[in-house]
């Protein structure tokens, strides 16, 4: 399968807690987004990066989230001492330099107790 | 930032009619994109159509993008083009590459 693969699908946590999550992009693509969905409304973009530059943060991202892409290849998406509001599906997706069109991984659904 | 109406937020259809769904944005874009998320939450890209007119099968659509607005058109509905269709923005502005989304029109397709 050489589309968005994301680790884990499902994350449990008590509050309080770190959790981090990967994202593995299509292995040609130079840019990678991640996004933030709760129950019945659109994604909500965080971050992205071009190869292993963050070029743009949302005013959604807080000083508990942070994002790396090290190698330009893979990247994690670290949540400090989370809370109830963390709870969410957290997405990734890529996409080539030339064309911006997006693809999806399956996302990891963060559950916080 | 930009903002992304979407209508109609729920469609019930009998299988084998055609559907229009209508996208409208607050601002020049320089990317446009639809997605339809299945009922297992996977989010599947239709179309990247900043402009112009698109067809994929018996999905098309069409952006007019002078007058901010962008259609979908899904002819012959079948049960499987069930779940939620996303239109997703970009505006012209340097480093605006993250996406905007609506809040998606919810499309049943009965059988």
């Amino acid at each position: 399968d050489t589309g968005v693969s994301q680790d884990p699908r499902h994350k449990i946590t008590k509050r309080g807690q770190n959790v981090t999550f990967r994202c593995d992009p299509i292995s040609e693509h130079n840019r990678l987004y991640w996004y933030r969905q709760t129950l019945g409304q659109g994604p909500e973009f965080l971050t992205y990066f071009q190869n292993e530059a963050q070029l743009e943060k949302s005013r959604l991202l807080s000083d508990r989230f942070s994002a790396e892409r090290p190698k330009g290849s893979f990247s994690t998406l670290e949540i400090q001492r989370t809370e109830q509001g963390d709870s969410a599906m957290y997405l990734c997706a890529s996409s080539a330099h030339l064309v911006p069109r997006q693809f999806f991984g399956p996302g990891t659904r963060l559950t916080v107790l | 930032g930009i903002q992304v109406e979407q209508s109609p937020p729920d469609l019930i259809l009998q299988e084998g009619a055609n559907s229009t769904l209508r996208c409208n944005f607050s601002d020049s874009v320089n990317n446009l994109q639809w997605f339809h998320q299945n009922p297992w939450g996977q989010l599947i890209n239709l179309f990247y159509i900043p402009s112009g007119t698109k067809q994929n099968g018996r999905l098309s659509a069409t952006t007019v993008a002078t007058e901010r607005y962008s259609l979908l058109y899904i002819s012959s509905s079948q049960t499987t083009d069930s779940g939620v269709y996303f239109c997703a923005v970009a505006g012209s502005g340097g480093g605006a590459d993250g996406l905007t989304f609506g809040k998606g029109t919810h499309l049943i397709i009965q059988p």
